[in-house]
Protein backbone atom coordinates (compact mmCIF):
# COMPACT_ATOMS: atom_id res chain seq x y z
CA UNK A 1 0.00 0.00 0.00
CA UNK A 2 0.71 3.44 0.09
CA UNK A 3 3.19 4.68 2.29
CA UNK A 4 4.60 8.00 3.43
CA UNK A 5 8.34 8.66 5.00
CA UNK A 6 8.63 11.11 7.50
CA UNK A 7 11.97 12.35 8.65
CA UNK A 8 13.95 13.25 11.11
CA UNK A 9 12.09 10.63 13.49
CA UNK A 10 13.12 13.16 16.64
CA UNK A 11 14.60 16.48 16.87
CA UNK A 12 16.40 18.11 20.34
CA UNK A 13 16.77 21.62 19.41
CA UNK A 14 17.25 24.97 21.51
CA UNK A 15 14.80 27.50 21.82
CA UNK A 16 14.68 30.17 19.24
CA UNK A 17 16.28 27.91 16.52
CA UNK A 18 13.93 27.07 13.20
CA UNK A 19 12.95 23.59 12.28
CA UNK A 20 12.24 21.33 9.28
CA UNK A 21 10.38 18.24 8.56
CA UNK A 22 9.31 16.60 5.60
CA UNK A 23 7.55 13.84 4.24
CA UNK A 24 7.62 11.83 0.53
CA UNK A 25 5.80 9.20 -1.03
CA UNK A 26 5.77 6.70 -3.75
CA UNK A 27 2.89 7.76 -5.23
CA UNK A 28 1.33 11.30 -6.31
CA UNK A 29 -0.67 12.90 -3.92
CA UNK A 30 -4.26 15.50 -3.80
CA UNK A 31 -3.58 16.55 -0.54
CA UNK A 32 -1.04 17.26 2.00
CA UNK A 33 -1.93 17.89 5.90
CA UNK A 34 0.36 19.04 8.40
CA UNK A 35 -0.88 17.77 12.34
CA UNK A 36 0.18 18.23 15.88
CA UNK A 37 0.05 15.61 18.78
CA UNK A 38 0.04 16.49 22.37
CA UNK A 39 0.16 13.42 25.17
CA UNK A 40 -2.99 12.61 25.48
CA UNK A 41 -4.76 13.72 23.02
CA UNK A 42 -5.51 13.34 19.65
CA UNK A 43 -3.72 14.89 16.03
CA UNK A 44 -4.69 18.54 15.93
CA UNK A 45 -4.63 20.11 12.55
CA UNK A 46 -1.69 22.81 11.82
CA UNK A 47 -2.06 23.45 7.81
CA UNK A 48 -3.78 22.28 5.20
CA UNK A 49 -2.40 22.20 1.07
CA UNK A 50 -4.44 21.13 -1.84
CA UNK A 51 -2.40 22.57 -5.14
CA UNK A 52 1.33 21.22 -6.08
CA UNK A 53 3.34 24.25 -5.32
CA UNK A 54 1.10 25.88 -2.32
CA UNK A 55 2.85 27.38 0.04
CA UNK A 56 0.78 28.00 3.28
CA UNK A 57 2.10 29.92 6.84
CA UNK A 58 0.07 30.00 10.00
CA UNK A 59 2.02 32.32 12.57
CA UNK A 60 5.73 30.40 12.72
CA UNK A 61 4.89 27.54 10.92
CA UNK A 62 4.98 27.17 7.45
CA UNK A 63 4.09 24.73 4.50
CA UNK A 64 4.64 23.86 1.08
CA UNK A 65 3.01 21.16 -1.04
CA UNK A 66 5.71 19.82 -3.37
CA UNK A 67 6.19 20.29 -7.01
CA UNK A 68 6.02 16.59 -7.96
CA UNK A 69 2.84 16.25 -5.36
CA UNK A 70 5.13 13.29 -3.72
CA UNK A 71 6.68 15.33 -0.73
CA UNK A 72 5.77 18.37 1.97
CA UNK A 73 7.38 20.09 4.12
CA UNK A 74 6.64 22.16 7.18
CA UNK A 75 9.10 25.12 9.00
CA UNK A 76 8.63 26.04 12.71
CA UNK A 77 10.57 29.41 12.70
CA UNK A 78 11.74 30.87 16.19
CA UNK A 79 10.79 27.36 18.12
CA UNK A 80 9.42 27.88 21.88
CA UNK A 81 8.90 25.29 24.47
CA UNK A 82 5.30 25.02 23.52
CA UNK A 83 6.07 23.79 20.09
CA UNK A 84 7.42 20.38 21.73
CA UNK A 85 4.86 17.52 20.79
CA UNK A 86 4.74 15.25 17.83
CA UNK A 87 3.99 15.97 14.10
CA UNK A 88 2.49 14.23 11.30
CA UNK A 89 2.08 14.75 8.05
CA UNK A 90 -0.55 13.28 6.31
CA UNK A 91 -2.09 12.47 2.65
CA UNK A 92 -4.85 11.61 0.56
CA UNK A 93 -3.29 9.80 -2.18
CA UNK A 94 -4.52 10.29 -5.78
CA UNK A 95 -8.07 8.49 -6.88
CA UNK A 96 -8.40 7.29 -3.23
CA UNK A 97 -10.95 8.09 -0.58
CA UNK A 98 -7.90 7.04 2.45
CA UNK A 99 -5.85 9.91 4.32
CA UNK A 100 -2.53 8.54 5.47
CA UNK A 101 -0.38 9.42 7.97
CA UNK A 102 3.13 9.72 8.22
CA UNK A 103 5.59 8.13 11.31
CA UNK A 104 5.68 11.34 12.77
CA UNK A 105 8.28 13.78 14.17
CA UNK A 106 8.72 14.13 17.92
CA UNK A 107 10.27 17.69 19.09
CA UNK A 108 11.48 18.65 21.46
CA UNK A 109 12.72 22.23 22.83
CA UNK A 110 15.18 23.13 25.58
CA UNK A 111 14.53 26.63 27.29
CA UNK B 1 -19.85 22.32 20.74
CA UNK B 2 -18.92 18.27 21.51
CA UNK B 3 -16.64 18.17 18.13
CA UNK B 4 -15.93 14.08 17.78
CA UNK B 5 -16.80 12.08 20.92
CA UNK B 6 -15.23 8.42 21.62
CA UNK B 7 -16.10 6.37 24.17
CA UNK B 8 -14.92 4.87 26.31
CA UNK B 9 -11.52 6.40 27.20
CA UNK B 10 -10.21 3.67 28.34
CA UNK B 11 -10.85 -0.29 28.44
CA UNK B 12 -8.93 -3.41 29.05
CA UNK B 13 -10.55 -6.68 27.28
CA UNK B 14 -9.62 -10.42 27.50
CA UNK B 15 -8.28 -12.41 24.53
CA UNK B 16 -11.87 -13.65 22.85
CA UNK B 17 -13.49 -10.81 24.01
CA UNK B 18 -15.63 -8.94 21.75
CA UNK B 19 -16.40 -5.40 21.97
CA UNK B 20 -17.42 -1.84 20.01
CA UNK B 21 -15.79 1.32 20.25
CA UNK B 22 -18.18 4.14 19.90
CA UNK B 23 -17.52 7.24 17.76
CA UNK B 24 -20.00 10.07 17.70
CA UNK B 25 -19.93 13.74 15.86
CA UNK B 26 -21.75 17.10 16.14
CA UNK B 27 -20.97 18.40 13.03
CA UNK B 28 -23.06 16.98 10.43
CA UNK B 29 -19.55 15.83 8.73
CA UNK B 30 -20.10 12.98 5.61
CA UNK B 31 -16.52 11.67 6.08
CA UNK B 32 -15.17 9.55 9.20
CA UNK B 33 -12.10 7.29 9.52
CA UNK B 34 -10.73 5.16 12.68
CA UNK B 35 -7.45 4.63 12.96
CA UNK B 36 -4.96 2.88 15.16
CA UNK B 37 -1.62 4.76 16.58
CA UNK B 38 1.31 2.45 17.96
CA UNK B 39 4.69 3.47 19.50
CA UNK B 40 7.07 5.02 16.08
CA UNK B 41 4.58 3.92 13.56
CA UNK B 42 2.14 6.64 12.93
CA UNK B 43 -1.68 6.67 12.60
CA UNK B 44 -2.93 4.01 10.46
CA UNK B 45 -6.31 3.79 8.68
CA UNK B 46 -8.63 0.61 10.02
CA UNK B 47 -11.64 1.44 8.18
CA UNK B 48 -13.56 5.03 6.67
CA UNK B 49 -16.63 5.87 5.55
CA UNK B 50 -17.90 8.53 3.15
CA UNK B 51 -21.24 8.74 4.15
CA UNK B 52 -24.48 6.89 5.87
CA UNK B 53 -24.32 3.50 4.70
CA UNK B 54 -20.99 3.58 2.22
CA UNK B 55 -17.92 2.37 4.44
CA UNK B 56 -14.46 0.72 3.11
CA UNK B 57 -11.60 -0.60 4.50
CA UNK B 58 -7.89 1.10 5.04
CA UNK B 59 -4.68 -0.54 5.97
CA UNK B 60 -5.16 -2.49 8.49
CA UNK B 61 -8.94 -3.54 8.94
CA UNK B 62 -8.44 -7.10 9.77
CA UNK B 63 -10.22 -8.58 13.26
CA UNK B 64 -12.38 -5.11 12.88
CA UNK B 65 -15.87 -4.25 11.31
CA UNK B 66 -17.83 -1.03 11.08
CA UNK B 67 -21.15 0.20 10.09
CA UNK B 68 -22.39 3.61 9.37
CA UNK B 69 -26.55 4.13 9.68
CA UNK B 70 -26.16 7.32 10.69
CA UNK B 71 -24.25 10.51 9.51
CA UNK B 72 -23.38 11.02 13.56
CA UNK B 73 -22.35 7.68 14.50
CA UNK B 74 -19.23 5.08 13.34
CA UNK B 75 -18.78 2.53 15.82
CA UNK B 76 -15.60 -0.16 15.63
CA UNK B 77 -16.23 -3.53 16.11
CA UNK B 78 -13.44 -5.77 17.57
CA UNK B 79 -14.89 -8.96 16.95
CA UNK B 80 -12.34 -11.39 18.66
CA UNK B 81 -9.40 -9.25 20.72
CA UNK B 82 -5.72 -10.21 20.04
CA UNK B 83 -3.08 -8.84 22.29
CA UNK B 84 -1.68 -7.28 19.25
CA UNK B 85 -5.16 -5.00 19.01
CA UNK B 86 -4.00 -3.23 22.19
CA UNK B 87 -3.28 0.33 20.77
CA UNK B 88 -5.02 3.93 21.20
CA UNK B 89 -8.00 4.42 19.08
CA UNK B 90 -8.83 7.94 16.95
CA UNK B 91 -11.66 8.49 15.15
CA UNK B 92 -11.77 11.51 13.15
CA UNK B 93 -14.35 12.72 11.27
CA UNK B 94 -14.34 15.67 8.44
CA UNK B 95 -17.01 17.54 5.93
CA UNK B 96 -15.89 16.01 2.39
CA UNK B 97 -13.77 13.68 1.89
CA UNK B 98 -10.23 13.13 3.52
CA UNK B 99 -9.48 16.88 4.13
CA UNK B 100 -9.12 18.74 7.57
CA UNK B 101 -9.87 15.90 9.44
CA UNK B 102 -11.45 16.44 13.02
CA UNK B 103 -10.20 14.03 15.79
CA UNK B 104 -11.75 12.18 19.13
CA UNK B 105 -9.41 12.16 21.80
CA UNK B 106 -8.95 8.47 21.51
CA UNK B 107 -9.74 5.35 23.15
CA UNK B 108 -6.38 3.28 24.50
CA UNK B 109 -7.23 -0.18 24.54
CA UNK B 110 -5.21 -3.00 26.34
CA UNK B 111 -5.93 -6.81 25.49
CA UNK B 112 -4.37 -9.47 28.05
Amino acid sequence: GQQLNQSPQSMFIQEGEDVSMNCTSSSIFNTWLWYKQEPGEGPVLLIALYKAGELTSNGRLTAQFGITRKDSFLNISASIPSDVGIYFCAGQPSNTGKLIFGQGTTLQVKP
Amino acid sequence: NAGVTQTPKFQVLKTGQSMTLQCAQDMNHEYMSWYRQDPGMGLRLIHYSVGAGITDQGEVPNGYNVSRSTTEDFPLRLLSAAPSQTSVYFCASSYSGPREAFFGQGTRLTVV
